[in-house]
C-alpha cells in the first residue's frame, strides 16, 4: 500500500522568502507524484506533476527516489501563494481498479505574510 | 476545459433521511469518477472509485450500503448517503478523469452535508 506524508501541517513565511513544503512517500513500485493546491473557497486543482518537469507559478518539485521525497519549492513566496497544498501519489502504469487512484498527504497550510 | 460540477453545493437534512449528490463532467467524458470525504483542514479520504457502467470499488472501511454510488453515464455519477446520521456530516468532493488525462483528476467544488 502507498502512503504520503506531509510532516508540516502549517507553514508560515514572509513575502519574498523561500518556501519548501515537504512530502515523503512510501510505495514499492514506480510512483507518479503530484502537488495539488486549494486556494481559499476554491476547488482543488493540479499545481504540478513530476513527469511534466514544469515550473508552475514559480513552484518546482523534484522527485528524489533515493529519499522517496517530492518536496515543493519556490524561491520567493508571494501572498497569493497562501493556500492548502496536498502532495499526492498514484501508481504509474497501474491497471484495473487502481488506475488513477490518488493517495493524498495530510496537507500543509501555507501562509505568506506581507 | 475539464470542468466538474457538483450539485447541490450545500444540503441540510434530518437524521434518517437519504441525500443524493450529483457529480457531472461538463465538457469531457469521464471514464472514472472518484468520491472523497474531506474533514476540516485535513486530508481527502478516498471513499470509492467508480467506472462508467460498472460497480463502484469502495475503500476499506467505507460502507457500500450506506454510500451508494452510481455512474450511469460518462458525464454523471451520483453519491447517495442513505439513512444519514450526524456523523455523516462532512464535505464530499468528487473528481473525474479519463484515460487521456494521464492520471490527472479534475475536482468538483464539493458539497457540504449537514445532518441534523
Amino acid at each position: 500500500a502507498q502512503r504520503v506524508t506531509q510532516p508540516e501541517k502549517l507553514l508560515s513565511v514572509f513575502k519574498g522568502a523561500p518556501v519548501e513544503l515537504k512530502c515523503n512517500y512510501s510505495y514499492s513500485g514506480s510512483p507518479e507524484l503530484f502537488w495539488y493546491v486549494q486556494y481559499s473557497r476554491q476547488r482543488l486543482q493540479l499545481l504540478l506533476r513530476h513527469i511534466s518537469r514544469e515550473s508552475i507559478k514559480g513552484f518546482t518539485a523534484d522527485l528524489n527516489k533515493g529519499e522517496t521525497s517530492f518536496h515543493l519549492k519556490k524561491p520567493f513566496a508571494q501572498e497569493e501563494d497562501s493556500a492548502m497544498y496536498y502532495c499526492a501519489l498514484t501508481p504509474s502504469n497501474a491497471g484495473g481498479t487502481s488506475y488513477g487512484k490518488l493517495t493524498f498527504g495530510q496537507g500543509t497550510i501555507l501562509t505568506v505574510h506581507p | 476545459g475539464a470542468v466538474v460540477s457538483q450539485h447541490p453545493s450545500r444540503v441540510i437534512c434530518k437524521s434518517g433521511t437519504s441525500v443524493k449528490i450529483e457529480c457531472r463532467s461538463l465538457d469531457f467524458q469521464a471514464t472514472t469518477m472518484f468520491w472523497y470525504r474531506q474533514f476540516p483542514k485535513k486530508s481527502l479520504m478516498l471513499m470509492a472509485t467508480s467506472n462508467e457502467g460498472s460497480k463502484a470499488t469502495y475503500e476499506q472501511g467505507v460502507e457500500k450500503d450506506k454510500f451508494l454510488i452510481n455512474h450511469a453515464s460518462l458525464t454523471l455519477s451520483t453519491l447517495t448517503v442513505t439513512s444519514a446520521h450526524p456523523e455523516d456530516s462532512s464535505f464530499y468532493i468528487c473528481s473525474a478523469s479519463w484515460r487521456g488525462s494521464y492520471n490527472e483528476q479534475f475536482f468538483g467544488p464539493g458539497t457540504r452535508l449537514t445532518v441534523l
